[in-house]
This record gives structure tokens, sequence and C-alpha cells, in this order.
């Protein structure tokens, strides 16, 4: 199975800055990398799919690049409702396997 | 409007069955696969089972595969997950997602099954 090691694990900003959260795969899954947001009382959102295609209705300030092992979410100009826990997802093969997980909090 | 609810969730003991459901409506449910995830409290997602659009063909982790067996009724536009043989780690949120060549692209709100003597 592809482990897929998320960093940081913690994270605290302030609302209008930037963060990156960096997702690492155990071998290289081509662009097939998704992110995704949970929240608590919410249902879990898909922000992006395949490294760096938005999937509607995400916001325009969330990025994702990458390729091969290494990959990256970047949220520009943090906004109240960004906090929250991300996970990162490979979509390459079988099984599907997901990172640990970044906590978003606020600063 | 996409709407994934399930149920069937509680507290049984180990060893023990129980059968989740998950009611889809607002898209055309035959069309698509559809997949259960589960997090066990305070830690990450893992991927538990997936079935193909016309159920012909399922997906299981070793974690699981023997003891638990997705299914789905079309007409009903309704997946399950028959768990049997629970064990404590087993113990998890269950979710029911829309699978998108494995991207999961709609999320139910969970459902919380508790193995516990």
């Amino acid at each position: 199975d592809v482990q897929m090691t998320q960093s940081p694990s913690n994270l605290a900003a302030s609302p209008g800055e930037s963060v990156s959260i960096n997702c690492k795969a155990s071998k290289s899954i081509s662009k097939y990398l998704a992110w995704y947001q949970q929240k608590p009382g919410k249902a879990n959102k898909l922000l992006i799919y395949s490294g760096s295609t938005l999937q509607s209705g995400t916001p325009s300030r969330f990025s994702g690049s990458g390729s091969g092992t290494d990959f990256t979410l970047t949220i520009r100009n943090l906004e109240p409702e960004d906090f929250g826990l991300y996970y990162c997802q490979q979509h390459n093969e079988y099984p599907p396997t997901f990172g640990a997980g970044t906590k978003l909090e606020l600063k | 409007e996409v709407q994934l609810v399930e149920s069937g969730g509680g507290l049984v003991q180990p060893g023990r069955s129980l059968k989740l459901s998950c009611v889809a409506s607002g898209f055309t449910f035959n069309n698509y696969w559809m997949t259960w995830i589960r997090q066990a409290p305070g830690k990450g997602l893992e991927w538990v089972a997936s079935i193909t659009n016309t159920g012909g063909s399922t997906y299981y982790p070793d974690s699981v595969k023997g003891r638990f067996t997705i299914s789905r009724d079309n007409a009903k536009s309704t997946l399950y997950l028959q768990m049997n043989s629970l064990r404590s780690e087993d113990t998890a949120t269950y979710y029911c997602t829309r699978d998108q060549i494995t991207t999961f692209d709609y999320w139910g709100q969970g459902v919380m099954v508790t193995v516990s003597s």
C-alpha cells in the first residue's frame, strides 16, 4: 500500500495569512492526489483532485501542486471558515490511502 | 442537491453483527461507484469497501475482507455495509461516499459504530 505522510500535524495561523500543507507519498503516484477538508458537524469536503484540479465549489484561494511523491496544498488569504482538519489521499492505485491529517487552528 | 444519509450504527458486542445503510438522493445512484470510509476516534480516514455502479464487483482492504460485505439496491438508491465478527478495532464513524474513480466527492455525515462488551 502507498503510505501518505502529511506535515505539519498542526498549524496555527491568522485570517488573511497564507499556509501550506505538505503530503509525501511512499512511491510515485503521478498527479493523483486529493485534498479534503473536515469540520465538526459538516460533511467532509473534497477540495482538490488530480493534484491541482479544484473541485466545483472550492474557492480559488485554495491551490494544489506537486507530482510524483511530493505535493502541497496552499491556502491564501485564510478565511475564518478555513480552519479545520485537512487530509490528503492518493487516488493513483488501490487501496486508496490517506494521510494522518493536518489540523489548521486559529492563532 | 446530493445527499447521503447513513443509519444503523450503535453499540454492539465483539463478535456480533451490524448492518449499515446509506440512502442517496440528488443524483442518479446507479451511475456511480460507492464507497464506505471509516474514522476511528481521534484517528485518520481508512477506506473500508467499494462497489461498482452495478454491484457486480466489490473491493475490500485485508483488515475487513471476509468479515464485511458491501452491497447496494439501485432501485432503492441505498448502499449497505454488512459487518460480521466485529472487533474493538472496528469502532469508528462510518461514512458513505460517492466514488469518482477513487476520489470521494460527496460524503454523508457519518454513523458511529462502537464495538464493546
